[in-house]
């Protein structure tokens, strides 16, 4: 069973679209998270959620909204994409709420924007 | 927010030698240093991890040392095999769901 599952895992598309990414994990964490690593490979946190409540989120343009209906899934919805927003988006979990624990990655979703 | 450095941004050595990899933070509040290793095309997984109540730790060929009043830790790895190569990053957190990583090192272990 995968733990931190995000699909797709491959995303096309053109300037201006609007594209959602899915997240869910089965591992009981409560602290759910999205990260954009670029082309030079920096992973930078976008959002943090914890128990479905928004934590963290690091001066991304509103265009992306996260939205989690339970704490098991955090979902990402991208509108007007650019061209910079070409990026693998990794989405994390981990056991909870101050605790610094170990993050659980998802696969990656490669974002292409053309 | 935290400002994490991380070096060198690359690393070559020949198999079976040591490998080295630093990084400094700026917040004196943070209290969790992970290091994680990832391979081409795949996803970062821990490979490592320690507290800051703790200066040092070890898991067979790989260790990590603090130095919280200098506020760095580095990443040993010793023996080192080609299935080494990877990119490495290091993170910081103060236990706030917030975790920052480096900017990454890759490295190559040549056979």
């Amino acid at each position: 069973d995968t733990a931190v599952s995000q699909t797709p895992k491959y995303l096309v598309t053109q300037m201006g679209n609007d594209k959602s990414i899915k997240c869910e994990q089965n591992l009981g964490h409560d602290t759910m998270y999205w990260y954009k690593q670029d082309s030079k490979k920096f992973l930078k946190i976008m959002f943090s959620y914890n128990n479905k409540e928004l934590i963290i989120n690091e001066t991304v343009p509103n265009r992306f909204s996260p939205k989690s209906p339970d704490k098991a899934h955090l979902n990402l919805h991208i509108n007007s994409l650019e061209l910079g927003d070409s990026a693998v988006y990794f989405c994390a979990s981990s056991q909870g709420q101050f605790s610094g624990e170990k993050l659980f990655f998802g696969s990656g979703t490669q974002l292409s924007v053309l | 927010g935290e400002n994490v450095e991380q070096h060198p941004s690359t690393l070559s050595v020949q198999e079976g030698d040591s490998a080295v990899i630093k990084c400094t933070y700026s917040d004196s509040a943070s209290n969790y240093f992970p290091w994680y290793k990832q391979e081409l095309g795949k996803r970062p997984q821990l490979i490592i991890d320690i507290r800051s109540n703790v200066g040092e730790k070890k898991d067979q060929r790989i260790a990590v040392t603090l130095n919280k009043t200098a506020k760095h830790f580095s990443l040993h790895i010793t023996e080192t095999q080609p299935e080494d190569s990877a990119v490495y990053f290091c993170a910081v957190s103060k236990g706030n769901n917030d975790m920052r990583f480096g900017a990454g090192t890759r490295l190559t272990v040549k056979p």
